[in-house]
This record gives structure tokens, C-alpha cells and sequence, in this order.
């Protein structure tokens, strides 16, 4: 079993929509979580990333984690058709603070 | 540009030749990773350069894979002996010192996509 495990999608929105992404994990060392998003044929380019349990937004993002139960999620308000692309989940462990573990992405298209 | 920079974009190897790849990090970045991705998968790690010193090396870097960043800047991944099963998206990532990026916050490049035939 992964440590981290990503709803594969693909997931497909008409243009405006609320989208949620979600992830869990299994680690509970897990302290630091982020999100990435990855273009095709692109490296993935950091979106978010938080601490504590509870939300955090940016303009139209939203990052929730809850550690109680091991799952994060993203929320994406108003989607636009430049936001189709794939979404990785991604977290670390405050002892290495080295390495991330990513989640195999899900794969978003918002349709105009 | 300021961001991380990966040379070069795609290779296309035979198998059983060697390649390099290189990785030039963000300045002030003294924190320097390799992945790597295979399709519809995310990123597995590889290996994690402190300045010039390699800290942690996973599983997955086998004996014939091999880094180093030798003055603390850029840095080159080189695989010895190429298979099939090493084509992949190699990416580099790099992040501040951990006292200016607590939360592990990676920037990564744009990746080098490997093909061996």
C-alpha cells in the first residue's frame, strides 16, 4: 500500500465549477503538505502548502488538512480552463525535512 | 528566469550507454533534490544534496545511478549503463535553508525526459 494515495481521476468541469481534490495518507509522521500542479510535460510548480490542520486560502484555493483523519483536500472555485492539469498531492515528515512524498496525481479538465 | 534549470530537456539514449543530466538550482537554494516520474505517477525520490554533501539516498538509486553537487551549486545526475526501465522524467527540485522554508517547500525544474531504447 502507498503512503499516499490520490483520487486518479481523471476529473472533468464545465468552466465556473467548484472542484475538489482529494488525498490520504497513511503515515502519521506526515506534518507538512503541499500541492503541486503540473502541466503536461512540465515540472510541477508549487500551488500551496500548510502546516496545521484547518484551511488556508489563496484567492481561489483552498487548502484543508485533517490530520485526525489523514486526508487533505484542495478546492478550487471558479474554475477556469487554464487550471486543467494535473494535481499533485505532496507531504513530508518534520524529522528528514528532506524528501516529499507525492500522491500519482489526478488529471483535471475544466472545459470552457 | 530565475527558477530551477535542468539541461538537457529529452534525451534519447540506446540502451546500455551512459548519460548525464544537469540540474542548476535556484541561488541561495542550498537545498538541491533528484526524482524521479514515470507516467501517471508522481515523483519518487532519489536523492537530497545539502550545499556539497549527498544527506540521504533512496532505494530506488540503484548502484549504477549516481550524483554529486561538487561546489554546492549546480549539480548532475548520471546513469551508468542505461535500460529500458530508466526512461522516465528525471526532475530536480530545490528549496532554502530549512530555518527560511520550514514547510520543505520545493521548486522544481522543468525536468529532463529520458528515453532509453
Amino acid at each position: 500500500q502507498k503512503e499516499v494515495e490520490q483520487d486518479p481521476g481523471p476529473l472533468s468541469v464545465p468552466e465556473g465549477a467548484i472542484v475538489s481534490l482529494n488525498c490520504t495518507y497513511s503515515n502519521s509522521a506526515f506534518q507538512y503538505f503541499m500541492w503541486y500542479r503540473q502541466y503536461s510535460r512540465k515540472g510541477p510548480e508549487l500551488l500551496m502548502y500548510t502546516y496545521s490542520s484547518g484551511n488556508k486560502e489563496d484567492g481561489r484555493f483552498t487548502a484543508q488538512v485533517d490530520k485526525s483523519s489523514k486526508y487533505i483536500s484542495l478546492f478550487i472555485r471558479d474554475s477556469q480552463p487554464s487550471d486543467s492539469a494535473t494535481y499533485l498531492c505532496a507531504m513530508s515528515a518534520p524529522v528528514s525535512a528532506r524528501q516529499l512524498t507525492f500522491g500519482s496525481g489526478t488529471q483535471l479538465t475544466v472545459l470552457p | 528566469d530565475t527558477g530551477v534549470s535542468q539541461d538537457p530537456r529529452h534525451k534519447i539514449t540506446k540502451r546500455g550507454q551512459n548519460v548525464t543530466f544537469r540540474c542548476d538550482p535556484i541561488s541561495e537554494h542550498n537545498r538541491l533534490y533528484w526524482y524521479r516520474q514515470t507516467l501517471g505517477q508522481g515523483p519518487e525520490f532519489l536523492t537530497y544534496f545539502q550545499n556539497e554533501a549527498q544527506l540521504e539516498k533512496s532505494r530506488l538509486l540503484s548502484d549504477r545511478f549516481s550524483a554529486e553537487r561538487p561546489k554546492g551549486s549546480f549539480s548532475t545526475l548520471e546513469i551508468q549503463r542505461t535500460e529500458q526501465g530508466d526512461s522516465a522524467m528525471y526532475l530536480c527540485a530545490s528549496s532554502l535553508p530549512i530555518d527560511r522554508a520550514p514547510y520543505n517547500e520545493q521548486f522544481f525544474g522543468p525536468g529532463t525526459r529520458l528515453t532509453v531504447l
